[in-house]
């Protein structure tokens, strides 16, 4: 079992270009979930997705950013005309299950760390 | 095998009280902890984050504490509010790269 893949590992940007991020969960797994890390922060969530749905998108900036999960695929997170701001660790994460309490146990990639110039 | 506990599961307060949130935790072998709130129908909101190698931090009437090798943090709300209600969320990442969450407590905070 690969783990939950995340590619590309680094990228980079320029202004007003855009940046897609993919995630492929962990074999067994439909639940995912996409977080961003800034610079000595913690992780905020972003968005919890199952296939083909999105379930919870209240941690996303209501513009630029949007995410799927289709049936068939990766999950992408996909960033329009970014900003220096968008400068950051995107860490994808899937579970066999619905949530983040309990029994769940949430496995992470290792990260996209998209770097705007 | 990480396992995540919080007690308690349900806590009923009123106005103003000073409370403590306990997370505990059976493998001190952690990367961080992090405090999450989660109000219904919504996803988490990060309160504070703790490094493994950090023994607090502290955010406006919020303080957490980390002990790792007691397996323990506890997360203290002073001066408790009514916007405060919600579930308080610990996480632990350990260094494979999991995170565990625990099961939560749910916190009502009365006017």
């Amino acid at each position: 079992n690969a783990g939950v893949m995340q590619n590309p590992r680094h990228l980079v940007r320029r202004r007003g270009q855009e940046a897609r991020l993919r995630c492929s969960p962990m074999k067994g797994h439909s639940h995912v979930y996409w977080y961003r890390q800034l610079p000595e922060e913690g992780l905020k969530f972003m968005v919890y997705l199952q296939k083909e749905n999105i379930i919870d998108e209240s941690g996303m900036p209501k513009e630029r950013f949007s995410a799927e999960f289709p049936k068939e695929g990766p999950s992408i997170l996909r960033i329009q005309q970014v900003v220096r701001g968008d400068s950051a660790a995107y860490f994808c994460a899937s579970s066999p299950r619905a949530g983040h309490s309990g029994a769940n146990v949430l496995t992470f990639g290792a990260g996209s760390r998209l770097t705007v110039l | 095998k990480q396992e995540v506990t919080q007690i308690p599961a349900a806590l009923s307060v009123p106005e103003g009280e000073n409370l403590v949130l306990n997370c505990s935790f059976t493998d001190s072998a952690i990367y961080n902890l992090q405090w999450f709130r989660q109000d219904p129908g919504k996803g988490l909101t990060s309160l504070l984050l703790i490094q493994s190698s950090q023994r607090e931090q502290t955010s406006g009437r919020l303080n957490a504490s980390l002990d790792k090798s007691s397996g323990r943090s506890t997360l203290y709300i002073a001066a408790s509010q009514p916007g405060d209600s919600a579930t308080y969320l610990c996480a632990v990442k350990s260094n494979n790269n999991d995170m565990r969450f625990g099961a939560g407590t749910r916190l009502t905070v009365k006017p």
